[in-house]
């Protein structure tokens, strides 16, 4: 089945520094990738979106690449803040319908 | 209104009972999605509205989830006999629609229900 997913595990990074998710998709070819950020007893707010053809998108702290060869999307947020803290969602689709995964959680540190 | 609203933002139900979700989309925006999410898990999609094009409801886990949506305003969900499986967060999210691709969704806080 069309899969995507994202590493359980909380990230922890220390104030500064650059945290990097990773998104992996399998079984299907998603034409867009989209990221999202989720805090606590919230839904989802959009950061960004990368097409297939595209390398890498960038706005502002944030960085994301799209390896259609490694069926792979990184997510960068550099000079990392506590308020970077919460969870970031990676979805992907073709058309309206969009498979998610699961999240992860990053936890900036002071 | 500045985004999207839902309602109840909590709602504890005895099993077998029928509870109502409602979501108010961002005006003017044509297209509405109902998901679900479990804790540890990605969003389920449940069902999908477009302007008056018939609804895309294949992701309704079981006849007794049930959608509406009136225009291009308020939609509910609607589910009957509800069971402990059914606990979740539902979230609803509206985009400009129209082009069906690549649209950037904009999210309610969702409601959460928990069947005892």
């Amino acid at each position: 089945s069309q899969k995507i997913e994202q590493n359980s595990e909380a990230l922890n990074i220390q104030e500064g520094k650059t945290a990097t998710l990773t998104c992996n998709y399998t079984n299907y070819s998603p034409a867009y990738l989209q990221w999202y950020r989720q805090d606590p007893g919230r839904g989802p707010v959009f950061l960004l979106l990368i097409r297939e053809n595209e390398k890498e998108k960038r706005k502002e702290r944030l960085k994301v690449t799209f390896d259609t060869t490694l069926k792979q999307s990184l997510f960068h947020i550099t000079a990392s803040q506590p308020a970077d803290s919460a969870t970031y969602l990676c979805a992907g689709g073709s058309n309206y319908q969009l498979i998610w995964g699961a999240g992860t959680k990053l936890i900036i540190k002071p | 209104g500045a985004g999207v609203s839902q309602s109840p933002s909590n709602k504890v139900t005895e099993k077998g009972k029928d509870v109502e979700l409602r979501c108010d989309p961002i005006s003017g925006h044509t297209a509405l999605y109902w998901y679900r999410q479990r804790l540890g898990q990605g969003l389920e999609f449940l069902i999908y509205f477009q302007g008056n094009s018939a609804p895309d409801k294949s992701g309704l886990p079981s006849d007794r989830f049930s959608a509406e949506r009136t225009g291009e305003s308020v939609s509910t969900l609607t589910i009957q006999r509800t069971q402990q499986e059914d606990s979740a967060v539902y979230l609803c999210a509206s985009s400009p629609g129209g082009r069906g691709l690549e649209e950037k969704l904009f999210f309610g806080s969702g409601t959460q229900l928990s069947v005892l």
